[in-house]
């Protein structure tokens, strides 16, 4: 398997303009999770999915920020629009949610710089 | 919700010398304990875990405990190596957190030659 697979890995943009986010997580997994990293605050939980469906919203920070997952292999996150606040690394990752097969793989992550 | 706190927040320790992490949490339903490493630039991974019907998990040179009384675990490093600098984070999993991994904010490691 080839991993958690995220696109794109660096992004350039300018305040105001859209921003989509894209991964695919491991085959097989059923929890798909986006998290936002900065030196300010960490490791940040935004969104999480079970079996594609929004389980808990509550670490998106505003309503620019909104994520889907529309099948099982696919997932972005979208800002809109964007402000040079969101400057930051977003990982997705995914796992089995299951009992033994808590283990959590990263993607490689996505260089967000908004200017 | 699970509350987690990881000390030290920053550790620099000799190579050859061993480092000791150690991460609190709060939710007594917790039952899975891992240990994620982040080098600079990379992605977290996960390095070690520890389930609660276990005490003590070792891998070479790195090592879990885990105390559920009193509600901590540790992340044990021996013979540290230059390559073991890095950030390493603890992300207890627990029902109560609706079986979510909740990330520390991490512990900070150098080794210096």
């Amino acid at each position: 398997d080839a991993g958690v697979i995220q696109s794109p890995r660096h992004e350039v943009t300018e305040m105001g303009q859209e921003v989509t986010l894209r991964c695919k997580p491991i085959s097989g997994h059923n929890s798909l999770f986006w998290y936002r990293q900065t030196m300010m605050r960490g490791l940040e939980l935004l969104i999480y999915f079970n079996n594609n469906v929004p389980i808990d919203d509550s670490g998106m920070p505003e309503d620019r920020f909104s994520a889907k997952m529309p099948n099982a292999s696919f997932s972005t996150l979208k800002i809109q629009p964007s402000e040079p606040r969101d400057s930051a690394v977003y990982f997705c990752a995914s796992r089995k949610n299951t009992v033994s097969q808590e283990t959590q793989y990263f993607g490689p992550g996505t260089r967000l710089l908004v200017l | 919700g699970e509350n987690v706190e990881q000390h030290p927040s920053t550790l620099s320790v000799q190579e050859g010398d061993s480092a000791v992490i150690k991460c609190t949490y709060s939710d007594s339903a917790s039952n899975y304990f891992p240990w994620y490493k982040q080098e600079l630039g990379k992605r977290p991974q996960l390095i070690i875990d520890i389930r609660s019907n276990v005490g003590e998990k070792k891998d070479q040179r790195i090592a879990v405990t885990l105390n559920k009384t009193a509600k901590h675990f540790s992340l044990h490093i021996t013979e540290t190596q230059p390559e073991d600098s890095a950030v390493y984070f603890c992300a207890p999993l627990g029902w109560g957190s609706q079986g979510n991994l909740i990330f520390g904010k991490g512990t900070k490691l150098s080794v210096k030659p």
